[in-house]
């Protein structure tokens, strides 16, 4: 199974919005998710369902999909923001497949 | 509070096996009223690089595997002492990663994760 697709870097000055996008999903299922990992910490979910957010997470995250590409979408950036961030599908047949990773830096 | 923390040997040589277990805190590995139950997971991330799935179990023995790893990957899981353990045999250098537990929902998200342990394949 092939990962999924995401740029390797993203960036944005405070305040602003910034959109990191998930490529090569499939039109079959919505079980994508997203997670932000700063470095050398654990990842945490801030995205599942495609656009579901756990308790905790700010609503300045939001998700969605279309067709065969996911989209994560920062607002109100802030210095904490920094991070990698990761989507990850459900793939079929019992799989599960992440994303490269997308290096957020705030300017 | 819900906590998974791994352990495990840090240095494992080449063609031998890596094993680690993931020890659950503050909630019943094989808790399933109301819900059929998490599955419980392993992910891997090479220094550097990103996150790889590597298998998931469910508390009555059902596991899935990445089909790129699955020939050399087990996993098992003990409900009476709270938790599930990986194994990886014939290990290279590429098998050096940090290695993280995690609690998958049945809609395929990981929720929790362990603080991740790393393993690095030497001799």
């Amino acid at each position: 199974q092939s990962a999924l697709t995401q740029p390797p870097s993203a960036s944005g000055s405070p305040g602003q919005s910034v959109t990191i996008s998930c490529t090569g999903l499939s039109n079959d299922y919505n079980h994508v998710s997203w997670y932000q990992q700063h470095p050398g910490k654990a990842p945490k979910l801030l995205i599942y369902e495609v656009s579901e957010r756990p308790s905790g997470v700010p609503d300045r995250f939001s998700g969605s999909k279309s067709d065969n590409t996911a989209s994560l979408t920062v607002s109100g950036l802030q210095a904490g923001d920094e991070a990698a961030y990761y989507c990850s599908s459900y793939a079929g047949s019992n799989n599960l497949v992440f994303g490269g990773g997308t290096k957020l830096t705030v300017l | 509070q819900v906590q998974l923390q791994e352990s495990g040997p840090g240095l494992v040589k080449p063609s031998e096996t890596l094993s680690l277990t993931c020890n659950v805190s503050g909630y019943p590995i094989d808790y399933s009223i109301g819900h059929s139950g998490f599955y419980w997971a392993w992910v891997r991330q090479p220094p550097g690089k990103g996150l790889e799935w590597i298998g998931n179990i469910h508390h009555s023995g059902t596991a899935f595997y990445n089909p790129s790893l699955k020939s050399r990957v087990t996993l098992s899981v003990d409900t009476s002492m709270k938790q599930f353990s990986l194994t990886l045999t014939s290990v290279t250098a590429t098998d050096t990663a940090v290695y993280y537990c995690a609690r998958r929902d049945l809609k395929y998200y990981f929720d929790l994760w362990g603080q991740g342990t790393l393993v690095t394949v030497s001799s």
